[in-house]
This record gives structure tokens, C-alpha cells and sequence, in this order.
């Protein structure tokens, strides 16, 4: 099966702990990215990553940072977690020319 | 800079009816355009993708769209929804070359019996 993969898929942590993320695609896709969806259902790309050029979102806080061992796998890192870091966080591939981005199902993020 | 309007928060329709959701967008240049659907506690989906030619296109599930330039918008259509189209559609823009997708606010559709 040919997809994207995401692991956990829910994590509950407390305030100013570390979390990690994974992510891996078997697509074949040259570029990676992370959005974050709020409890709204809103949408905000959070990073792109392609051939080791990491495009930020500027809004995006300095305790996130994104971790790629291969063009396969695109990880998340939370330093320290505040409450408003509550969200589903999904991962998503494409290939390097075209825009079509699939998606994976997402991890569920609670900071208690 | 581009940005995605979805005017319609959330839309309730009987099933066998039709549906249409809107999408404007604000681009300097016609974007790549996309309609994704998000089922409960599941990543997006997508359903159709317009990038030129023919302004009506095709997607999975019966679902169309058509393209309008002069109107900045990108409509998503089904003559006849089922209860399992009950979901969040989200309509997108990128400009291609493998950046992100800008996605809109989405429609929450709630097809009842």
C-alpha cells in the first residue's frame, strides 16, 4: 500500500513537555509538508520540505521544527507544548512538479 | 499573495437533493485549483482538481466543479447527495511547483434522511 503514514494517531501530553511526530510516505514524492488544523477545522501549512530546502511559515513559533532523515520522511518536534498547540497535525506529500497533496489521517494533539 | 472564501460555514441538505459549495479566490494569476473532502477523524481526501482546458471538471463520487474566471470562483456541484457525502469540503489554490496548498475556511454538509 502506497500512501501516507502518520504515528500516533493521538498523543496526550502535559504543558512544556517534548513531543515528536512521525511521518513517512511511500509515494515516491520529492516534497513533504505539515499543516496544522485547529479545533475550527482550520487549515495552515505549517512547513514545506523539498530536497533539503525547508520553507517555514513565518507565523509558525521557534519550538516546532521539522526533522528529515530521506525525502521520505518528514518528523515534527514540539519543544516545550502550550495549550494552544492542541490541534490534529497532518502530514502530506506531493510529487515535485504537480500540486496534488495527499494527505495522511492526521495526529491528534492534547496538551493538558 | 494568495486566498481561498468559503462563504458557506455549514449546509444542510436532504438526501437525493443537490448540492452546490461555493469557493471565490484572490490570485494575481489563475491558480491550480482543488476540492478536498475531510470525513470524520480521517485526513483529506481529494475529490477533483482543475489546472486548465475544460472549466467543468469531473471528480470521484458524482461531484463536479467548473472554473470561472471572470468570477474568481471554482464551485463544487453533486445532483444528488447521498448520507454518506455528510463531511467538511475544503476548496484550495496553489501556484504549482510543489508549494503548499492555501486552503479555505471549509463547509460543513450535513445530509439528513
Amino acid at each position: 500500500e502506497t500512501a501516507v503514514f502518520q504515528t500516533p494517531n493521538y498523543h496526550v501530553t502535559q504543558v512544556g513537555n517534548e513531543v515528536s511526530f512521525n511521518c513517512k510516505q511511500t509515494l515516491g514524492h520529492d516534497t513533504m509538508y505539515w499543516y496544522k488544523q485547529d479545533s475550527k477545522k482550520l487549515l495552515k501549512i505549517m512547513f514545506s520540505y523539498n530536497n533539503k530546502q525547508l520553507i517555514v511559515n513565518e507565523t509558525v513559533p521557534r519550538r516546532f521544527s521539522p526533522q528529515s532523515s530521506d525525502k521520505a520522511h518528514l518528523n515534527l518536534r514540539i519543544k516545550s507544548v502550550e495549550p494552544e498547540d492542541s490541534a490534529v497535525y497532518l502530514c502530506a506529500s506531493s510529487p515535485g512538479q504537480y500540486t496534488e497533496v495527499f494527505f495522511g489521517k492526521g495526529t491528534r494533539l492534547t496538551v493538558v | 499573495a494568495q486566498s481561498v472564501t468559503q462563504p458557506d460555514a455549514r449546509v444542510t441538505v436532504s438526501e437525493g437533493a443537490s448540492l452546490q459549495l461555493r469557493c471565490k479566490y484572490s490570485s494575481s494569476v489563475t491558480p491550480y485549483l482543488f476540492w478536498y473532502v475531510q470525513y470524520p477523524r480521517q485526513g483529506l481526501q481529494l475529490l477533483l482538481k482543475y489546472y486548465s482546458g475544460d472549466p467543468v471538471v469531473q471528480g470521484v463520487n458524482g461531484f463536479e466543479a467548473e472554473f470561472s474566471k471572470s468570477n474568481s470562483s471554482f464551485h463544487l456541484r453533486k445532483a444528488s447527495v447521498h448520507w454518506s457525502d455528510s463531511a467538511v469540503y475544503f476548496c484550495a489554490v496553489s501556484m504549482g511547483g510543489g508549494r503548499a496548498l492555501i486552503f479555505g475556511t471549509g463547509t460543513t454538509v450535513s445530509v439528513s434522511p
